[in-house]
């Protein structure tokens, strides 16, 4: 079965620009969650979108932004990019169930420079 | 905030058993006690995860003291290819959908494998 599958893998962008990641769960799970790695930071959880709905969310601005569709794909999207937003954006998929001894499955990641 | 707390570093000679501990002292019952690895720059790694009893997969046991306040993750014969950040993470059940899943990520442990 095919993991996790995260696109670009690499992206380089400009401050003020608008970025598009996407994610492709594994086959048969409807849950997508996202999170963001930076050094000083470490790994945060942006938010969840389960069949289409966003489930959860993180404390992050109304710039960072998600959407799921019919097939589970998710996207995000970060608008009016800061030089604060560089980082290794990580995509996790996992049936969607409700028991906490559900696995989540993570993907390489996208890495986000912003210069 | 993370509701674990690990070493910052760790070392181990290679074909020797790596123990990583793991506090998590207010764990609530129905929590479930999570372990990820992390090698560089890539994506998170799921190892195991339990609730009370000691689990073991192909990768690695882990142990949860009877309390559960505290637990070990077992690496049997840790190998060059082992070194990582190692994270523990307690994770609820969930009561509902609408509550979603999230990982909260502590600072984890970096595991340096010596030959």
């Amino acid at each position: 079965k095919a993991g996790v599958t995260q696109t670009p893998r690499y992206l380089i962008k400009t401050r003020g620009q608008q970025v598009t990641l996407s994610c492709s769960p594994i086959s048969g799970h409807r849950s997508v969650s996202w999170y963001q790695q930076t050094p000083g930071q470490g790994l945060q959880f942006l938010f969840e979108y389960f069949s289409e709905t966003q489930r959860n969310k993180g404390n992050f601005p109304g710039r960072f932004s998600g959407r799921q569709f019919s097939n589970s794909r998710s996207e995000m999207n970060v608008s009016t990019l800061e030089l604060g937003d560089s980082a290794l954006y990580l995509c996790a998929s996992s049936l969607g169930g409700t028991s906490g001894g559900e696995t989540q499955y993570f993907g390489p990641g996208t890495r986000l420079l912003v210069l | 905030d993370a509701k674990t707390t690990q070493p910052p570093s760790m070392d181990c000679a290679e074909g020797r058993a790596a123990n990583l501990p793991c506090n998590h002292s207010t764990i609530s019952g129905n929590e479930y006690v999570y372990w990820y690895r992390q090698i560089h720059s890539q994506g998170p790694q799921y190892i195991i995860h339990g609730l009370k009893n000691n689990e073991t997969n192909e990768m690695a046991s882990l142990i949860i003291t009877e309390d559960r306040k505290s637990s070990t993750l077992i690496l049997p014969h840790a190998t060059l290819r082992d070194t990582a950040v190692y994270y523990c993470i307690v994770r609820p059940h969930l009561e509902s959908y609408n509550q979603g899943g999230k990982l909260i990520f502590g600072q984890g442990t970096e595991l340096s494998v010596k030959p």
